[in-house]
């Protein structure tokens, strides 16, 4: 399963909306009936943070400026108010179906 | 929290092996999966392979399938990942990673070792 992020880069004014798209090459809805797309924040020098899960699961310390939305195919992680903190590579990441696989990543940065 | 703590860096000559090491303290080791990614310089991640230690069998990604073996010691709550054949392309931070989430979540990655800087140069 390819997964397609758009836009590569995104110039965010602090205090303003982001988006990042997800598509997906083929459903992520699982036989059990879930849909098993993440996203995940890194930041320069560090591991991946997993934030959402499940499309719009945010896992537990996650602030609520972060959610995500979408299904089938096509997904979005939206940044309600972008944050200095919150620059970095975002990437999707589905676990429907093996092999995993993770999205190229759209770097988010501040203008 | 689960703390995962790989070994450290280390340089390979082409053609050779490494085994990366990723130990866990907290939480429960058997029951949950754990991950390998990897990321070369400058590039994105990708997803090498996972294992369930309770189920000791582990998926891998085609494109590693005859390269990577990775195995869970639950005795000493300890995760292996060994690449072979060791190439330039192979240059790259490699990350364990451990669900926690129930059920199938339990595959997404939700803790990540330090990750091991693997710099294969003759």
């Amino acid at each position: 399963i390819v997964l397609t992020q758009t836009p590569l880069s995104s110039p965010v004014t602090l205090g303003q909306p982001a988006s990042i798209s997800c598509r997906s090459s083929q459903s992520l809805v699982h036989s059990d009936g879930n849909t098993y797309l993440s996203w995940f924040h890194q930041r320069p020098g560090q591991p991946p943070r997993l934030l959402i899960y499940k499309i719009s699961n945010r896992l537990s310390g996650v602030p609520d400026r972060f959610s995500g939305s979408g299904a089938g195919t096509d997904f979005t992680l939206k940044i309600s108010r972008v944050e200095a903190e919150d620059v970095g590579v975002y990437y999707c990441m589905q676990i429907t179906q093996f092999p995993l696989t993770f999205g190229g990543g759209t770097k988010v940065e501040i203008k | 929290q689960v703390q995962l703590v790989q070994s450290g860096a280390e340089v390979k000559k082409p053609g050779s092996s490494v085994r990366v090491s990723c130990k866990a303290s907290g939480g429960t080791f058997s029951s949950n999966a754990i991950i390998w990614v990897r990321q070369a310089p400058g590039q994105g991640l990708e997803w090498m392979a996972g294992i369930i230690p309770i189920f000791g069998s582990a998926n891998y990604a085609q494109k590693f399938q005859d390269r990577v073996t990775i195995i869970a010691d639950e005795s000493t709550s300890t995760a292996y990942m060994e690449l072979t054949g060791l190439r330039s392309e192979d240059t790259a931070i490699y990350y364990c990673a451990r669900g926690v989430l129930p059920g199938w979540s339990g595959y997404d990655p939700a803790d990540w070792g330090q990750g091991t800087l693997i710099i294969v140069s003759s």
